[in-house]
């Protein structure tokens, strides 16, 4: 168990739908990365929050949002779900803004779009 | 966008040789760290190494960095069956003052054969 917690672990919805999948980071890390890997395009940074606050974004499409909450976890949201959007989504936390640091990766949720 | 390409995709190597992953970059970088993924699972950090460093040692691993060829390597010696797994590099770049995301390549695929 690496402390950063995914749910759910498996995903499957139809295309047009939203889901939101969920990301608890390691106790003490502030900072939150979404990451998307799909057999293609390999692992894609989407998006990085620091204590509530959104610090970078790479390839996150629109039809894709996320947040991180006072508790410090964070939810991605996706909507108008396509086909293409299967992949595994992992969450990862650092200490801090993890300069220098490596990072915590959750275990991970599959989706599957039908 | 890819940053670090490994090389090679894929090794096949028997249990007790040594196995080399090499990975490249483009632009300047903070740090390079390794990772390793089980299938389907989450990534696991394995080292870091600094921009200013040259090589880097943990137990059976061993990592170098080239910072004038933007290159680095990954050494595992006296494999086991267990290191079968994927082996990520991934650069953390260098923005200046602001955080920069790890990104990572898309892994090399090791084999070690009992």
């Amino acid at each position: 168990d690496s402390g950063v917690t995914q749910t759910p672990k498996h995903l499957i919805t139809a295309t047009g739908q939203r889901v939101t999948l969920r990301c608890s980071p390691r106790s003490g890390d502030l900072s939150v990365y979404w990451y998307q890997q799909s057999l293609d395009q390999g692992l894609q940074f989407l998006i990085q929050y620091y204590n509530g606050e959104e610090r970078a974004k790479g390839n996150i499409l629109e039809r894709f949002s996320a947040q991180q909450f006072p508790d410090l976890h964070s939810e991605l949201n996706l909507s108008s779900l396509e086909l293409g959007d299967s992949a595994l989504y992992f969450c990862a936390s650092s200490v801090g803004e993890a300069r220098g640091r490596g990072y915590t990766f959750g275990s991970g949720t599959r989706l599957t779009v039908v | 966008s890819q940053q670090g390409e490994e090389d090679p995709q894929a090794l096949s190597i028997q249990e007790g040789e040594n196995a080399t992953m090499n990975c490249s970059y483009k632009t300047s970088i903070n740090n390079l760290q390794w990772y390793r993924q089980n299938s389907g699972r989450g990534l696991v950090h394995l080292i870091l190494i600094r921009s200013n460093e040259r090589e880097k040692h943990s137990g059976r691993l061993r990592v170098t960095l080239d910072t004038s060829k933007k290159s680095s390597s990954l050494l595992i010696t006296a494999s086991r069956a267990a290191d079968t797994a994927s082996y990520f590099c991934a650069t953390d770049e260098n923005y200046g003052g602001s955080q920069g995301n790890l990104i990572f390549g898309k892994g090399t695929k090791l084999s070690v054969k009992p």
